[in-house]
């Protein structure tokens, strides 16, 4: 069964740090993979999208990149602001609509 | 619309009642997902339609829980007999559906909040 680590649980970082959000699968048979961000109360917005033909992905600040291989993911965001603050969730299908979730990193950004 | 929205927003049930939660998907969305995200945890599948048609339910944890989408555009997700487990919060969203292979963005609505008492 697919399982997803994302590390870390949680992180707190003064504005402006540049920042490196981690995700695991344990079958490292990805074919898409999104990363989305949750705030308090409210849906998941998606952030950005890695179609099978892709290593990553950037909009913005925001750069998202998938290694196969290896079955990892890594979102980074630059120049991390207040607004930033969120859980960032990650989630990846095997070639079907699919998507396994992992469990999220909570994000906190201070002014 | 302008984005996928659910309602009602929060429920609270008293155990052994039935919910039926609503799905309004972004109009023209073919696919529609439902999810169920409890506390700390990432959201988890439960079902999947292609316009009216159910494709998968394998996510859904028991005969109690139920969804349709009859005419390929609002959907509704109903429990029965609520048990306590079932308090999590309850996650639709849609997306085109024309991308083989799961390749599209998915948009998520706000959730349905439900407390079983």
């Amino acid at each position: 069964k697919q399982e997803v680590t994302q590390i870390p649980a949680a992180l707190s970082v003064p504005e402006g740090e540049n920042l490196v959000l981690n995700c695991s699968f344990t079958d490292s048979a990805i074919y898409n993979l999104q990363w989305f961000r949750q705030d308090p109360g409210k849906g998941l917005t998606s952030l950005l999208l890695i179609q099978s033909s892709q290593r990553e992905q950037t909009s913005g600040r925001l750069n998202a990149s998938l290694d196969k291989s290896s079955g990892r993911s890594t979102l980074y965001i630059a120049a991390s602001q207040p607004g930033d603050s969120a859980t960032y969730l990650c989630a990846g299908s095997s070639g079907t609509y699919k998507y396994i979730f992992g469990t999220g990193t909570r994000l906190k950004v201070l002014a | 619309g302008a984005g996928v929205s659910q309602s009602p927003r929060y429920k609270v049930a008293k155990r052994g009642q039935d919910v039926a939660l609503r799905c309004d998907p972004i109009s023209g969305h073919v696919s529609l997902f439902w999810y169920q995200q409890a506390l700390g945890q990432g959201p988890e599948f439960l079902t999947y339609f292609q316009n009216e048609a159910q494709l998968d339910k394998s996510g859904l944890p028991s005969d109690r829980f139920f969804a349709e989408r009859p005419e390929g555009s609002v959907s509704t997700l109903k429990i029965q007999r609520t048990q306590q487990e079932d308090s999590a919060v309850y996650l639709c969203a849609s997306s085109l559906g024309f991308t083989a292979g799961g390749a599209e963005t998915q948009y998520f609505g706000p959730g349905t909040r439900l407390l079983v008492l």
